[in-house]
């Protein structure tokens, strides 16, 4: 099973602030990471596919870059409703599908 | 535009069964992988099960294999989550998600999830 450890797990910055999201994996992944996004009470929201695709529909201040085994989510001139968590999720050796532990972005 | 409608969970004794169902909408429910998700209180996400597009292949984590049994109805585009000998630890939020392809499970839809509680 592949593992994948998000770092760091919480993270405090303010609006307009650059926020640097880290997700590793225990063996590679290639390029088949997602990063999501999941507010109180509400469903996951796809972000970010393969590594760096955007989704539909998500802002271009949302970028992903990485492959193999270290990954990481970028958020530039953060918004407040960006302020939520992340998740990573790996689909390169599956079954079983694996997520990372989480990143909690809040306010400072 | 995709819509998921989770439904079915409820409070059930250590032991006993429950179905999950999942109305699905806004595009063509058989040529995409379908998958339940679940998240526990407090906690984070965890994979629970997924059906091939093709509807052929099945594929669930170690924690549910053997009790429960993910399936399809195609005439009424809906998912369905069969759960036996549920367990304390199967309590969760559970969510039925959409896959980027036949069998691309990166979830780019999700349902708003339906609660399952497992206590006596």
């Amino acid at each position: 099973e592949i593992v994948l450890t998000q770092s760091p797990a919480t993270l405090s910055l303010s609006p307009g602030e650059r926020a640097t999201l880290s997700c590793r994996a225990s063996q590679s992944v290639s390029s088949y990471l997602a990063w999501y996004q999941q507010k109180p009470g509400q469903a996951p929201r796809l972000l970010i596919y393969d590594a760096s695709s955007r989704a539909a529909g998500i802002p271009a201040r949302f970028s992903g870059s990485g492959s193999g085994t270290d990954f990481t989510l970028t958020i530039s001139n953060l918004e407040p409703e960006d302020f939520a968590v992340y998740y990573c999720q790996q689909r390169s050796r599956w079954p079983p599908i694996t997520f990372g532990q989480g990143t909690r972005l809040e306010i400072k | 535009e995709v819509q998921l409608l989770d439904s079915g969970g409820d409070l059930v004794q250590p032991g006993g069964s429950l179905r999950l169902s999942c109305a699905a909408s806004g595009f063509t429910f058989s040529s995409y992988a379908m998958s339940w998700v679940r998240q526990a209180p407090g906690n984070g996400l965890e994979w629970v099960s997924t059906l091939g597009g093709s509807g052929g292949s099945t594929y669930y984590a170690d924690s549910v294999k053997g009790r429960f049994s993910i399936s399809r109805d195609i005439s009424k585009n809906t998912l369905f989550l069969q759960m036996d000998s549920l367990r304390a630890e199967d309590t969760a939020v559970y969510y039925c998600a959409k896959g980027r392809g036949a069998n691309e499970p990166f979830f780019d839809s999700w349902g708003q999830g339906t609660l399952v509680t497992v206590s006596s």
